[in-house]
């Protein structure tokens, strides 16, 4: 149980288009879906805490017009590069929590802006 | 603020031997929950044990096990009999309890040598 998946797993854009990656959690209903970066060799970054049928909450530094998040079921988070740069080329991970503690997470997406 | 530390960038071990990971926090708070995730060349975040930290004895999961330290805030992951399957990147992770807020330590990439 607790499976997480992601949609695409790898997505290459020109600069200035936009990009939107899915987030579904596929067993459980989660009211709580989280977005995560992850840059090459280094740790996961929270970038937001999406909340179903709310604004997302978004970490300090992080451009909530850059980063469109929508969490329109319980099972569906979405998030959208806006206008991207290749800075923002990474590895995009998303979480969700069912009825515990735990966060079980997606496979992740590679984005490549170039 | 929370901290978790890696002090551990790079471990190997060979096939069927035991590993300690280890890894530290800093809190003031009580309650809160521990984490070791796993992440294979996959990129796929697996969780591979947690801890409440109200639970004095040491969680374990097969071969994976913990040594919960509260007063030293210490979290080290035991593996034992380790298969060359356990070649991955592993986090450790803190939250505290009613947040959602996972943070990550830096790290510990182990290979596991035949």
């Amino acid at each position: 149980g607790a499976v997480v998946s992601q949609h695409p797993s790898r997505v290459i854009c020109k600069s200035g288009t936009s990009v939107k990656i899915e987030c579904r959690s596929l067993d459980f209903q989660a009211t709580t879906m989280f977005w995560y970066r992850q840059f090459p060799k280094k740790s996961l970054m929270l970038m937001a805490t999406s909340n179903e049928g709310s604004k997302a909450t978004y970490e300090q530094g992080v451009e909530k017009d850059k980063f469109l998040i929508n969490h329109a079921s319980l099972t569906l988070s979405t998030l959208t590069v806006t206008s991207a740069h290749p800075e923002d080329s990474s590895f995009y991970i998303c979480s969700a929590r069912p009825d515990t503690d735990t966060q079980y997470f997606g496979p992740g997406t590679r984005l490549t802006v170039l | 603020a929370q901290t978790v530390t890696q002090s551990q960038p790079e471990m190997s071990v060979q096939e069927a031997e035991t590993v300690t990971l280890s890894c530290t926090y800093d809190t003031s708070e009580n309650n809160y929950y521990l984490f070791w995730y796993k992440q294979p060349p996959s990129r796929q975040m697996i969780l591979v044990i947690r801890q409440e930290a109200y639970k004095q004895q040491n969680a374990t999961e097969n071969r994976f096990s913990v040594n919960f330290q509260k007063a030293a805030k210490s979290f080290s992951l035991k593996i034992s009999d380790s298969q060359l399957g356990d070649t991955a990147m592993y986090f450790c992770a803190f939250m505290k309890q009613d947040t959602d807020k996972l943070i990550f330590g830096t790290g510990t990439r182990l290979q596991v040598f035949p």
